[in-house]
């Protein structure tokens, strides 16, 4: 069975950073691409970051372009997302989220994990 | 970027009856749509790939169609556990996109 486990959510003021963690099970983790995607409250959801399966290429929305990164082990079988210069509409439930093996749709998701960013 | 209009943004409708929710991209995505199912409190999951594939352990009550910019997911002899947010989203070109989404109720 495909599990995905985020962590690191929480509280945390604008202009710091935060790391979040996604472990996954069930599967070979690295023969699949991975990606983050998020839900601002009571709103719809944003694609925030893809990752190959290797690691090699990245892709990542405009509205998180240059603050943050993702990135994966895997030899760890774990995806993360580095969020630097955080700012209050970055507020979400952030979902960590495999993709098709040869396409790009996002076959299962992970339970999430709230960021508030918040002074 | 391309948009993606999802509509309606609500809808009520009764048990055993046939709902249609619509998504229109602002290119043509080549079929390059998936829908997808939030119920209250839950994360999404996947319900159609490819714009008419039926994703594993989906009832087959839900299908999708469509082509070019305009597409659609049905659900036939609607259930109570049906009630959700549906989200369509392109993933043919980055950055991806979702539609809005449309918030199923009971009437």
């Amino acid at each position: 069975e495909v599990q995905l486990v985020e962590s690191g959510g929480g509280l945390v003021q604008p202009g710091r950073s935060l790391k979040l963690s996604c472990a996954a099970s069930g599967f070979t983790f690295s023969d699949y691409n991975m990606a983050w995607v998020r839900q601002a409250p009571t709103k719809g959801l944003e694609w925030v970051a893809s990752i190959s399966y290797g690691g090699s290429n990245t892709h990542y929305g405009d509205s998180v372009k240059g603050r943050f990164t993702i990135s994966r082990d895997n030899a760890k079988s774990t995806l993360y997302l580095q969020m630097d210069s955080l700012r209050s509409e970055d507020t979400a439930t952030y979902y960590c989220a495999r993709l098709a093996r040869v396409s790009y749709w996002f076959a299962y998701w992970g339970q999430g994990t709230l960021v508030t960013v918040s002074s | 970027d391309i948009q993606m209009t999802q509509s309606p943004a609500s809808l009520s409708a009764s048990l055993g009856e046939t709902v249609t929710i619509e998504c229109r991209a602002s290119e043509d995505i080549y079929n390059g749509l998936a829908w997808y199912q939030q119920k209250p409190g839950k994360s999404p999951q996947l319900l159609i790939y490819n714009a008419n594939s039926l994703h594993t352990g989906v009832p087959s009550r839900f299908s999708g169609s469509g082509s070019g910019t305009q597409y659609s997911l049905k659900i036939n002899s609607l259930q109570s556990e049906d009630v959700a947010s549906y989200f369509c989203q392109q993933y043919y070109d980055y950055p991806y996109t979702f539609g809005a989404g449309t918030k199923l109720e009971l009437k």
